[in-house]
């Protein structure tokens, strides 16, 4: 069964780069079609997408976040990363990573059906 | 980016209710659409996705239809477990979307 971790500082200052990672056991992350994510969820709100990367590096992300985002994908440790710089309050949410199905021919393509567990992420002075 | 639209963004209801949440996509997106679950301090389950489609292990009280631009979520008789908030993501293209939310409430 494919299981997913996320892991890193639960605060991080204004102006300053909040960094996850997701480990990811019982599977490989060097998958031949799938792409691993990143979801967020501000305190009491809804779901936001933030982007997805496939091993080989080709990474998707949302258009408001792009200009602050990065999510890369280690091979060797079977995980993959999130770097968001410059943040702020906003940026405080649960954080959650999950594998996003990529076969083409599945109906399960663009779904995401193994998820993390989640971090809370404040971002506070 | 598609924008998803979900209505309405709460909704309180009884055990044994029939209950129906709507999806809207601000593009055509065929019937590539997904419905979660999610209970509070949880990740999301996926329900439903190509909109029709159960996921294994949930219950057939779920059901989801419609294409294009227009899907509906339907709970045909609500259970004391089903209470959660319910998100519909498209899977159409990059960047993924997700809904609003619906909040299913006891009345």
């Amino acid at each position: 069964q494919l299981q997913l971790q996320e892991s890193g500082p639960g605060l991080v200052k204004p102006s300053e780069t909040l960094s996850l990672t997701c480990t990811v056991s019982g599977g490989s992350i060097s998958s031949n079609s799938d792409f691993w994510g990143w979801i967020r969820q501000p305190p009491g709100k809804g779901l936001e997408w933030i982007g997805s990367v496939y091993y080989r590096g080709s990474t998707y992300y949302k258009s408001s976040l792009k200009s602050r985002v990065t999510i890369s994908v280690d091979t060797s440790k079977n995980q993959f990363s999130l770097n968001l710089n410059s943040v702020t309050a906003a940026d405080t949410a649960v954080y959650y990573c999950a594998r996003v199905e990529g076969d083409d021919v599945s109906l399960l393509r663009g779904v995401h059906v193994y998820w993390g567990q989640g971090t809370l992420v404040t971002v506070s002075s | 980016d598609i924008q998803m639209t979900q209505s309405p963004s709460s909704v309180s209801a009884s055990v044994g209710d029939r209950v129906s949440i709507t999806c809207q996509a601000s593009q055509g997106i065929s019937s590539w659409l997904a419905w979660y679950q999610q209970k509070p301090g949880k990740a999301p389950r996926l329900l439903i996705y190509a909109a029709s489609r159960l996921q294994t292990g949930v219950p057939s009280r779920f059901s989801g239809s419609g294409s294009g631009t227009d899907f509906t979520l339907t709970i045909s008789s609500l259970q004391p477990e089903d209470f959660a908030t319910y998100y519909c993501q498209q899977a159409s293209t990059f960047p993924l979307t997700f809904g609003g939310g619906t909040k299913v409430e006891i009345k």
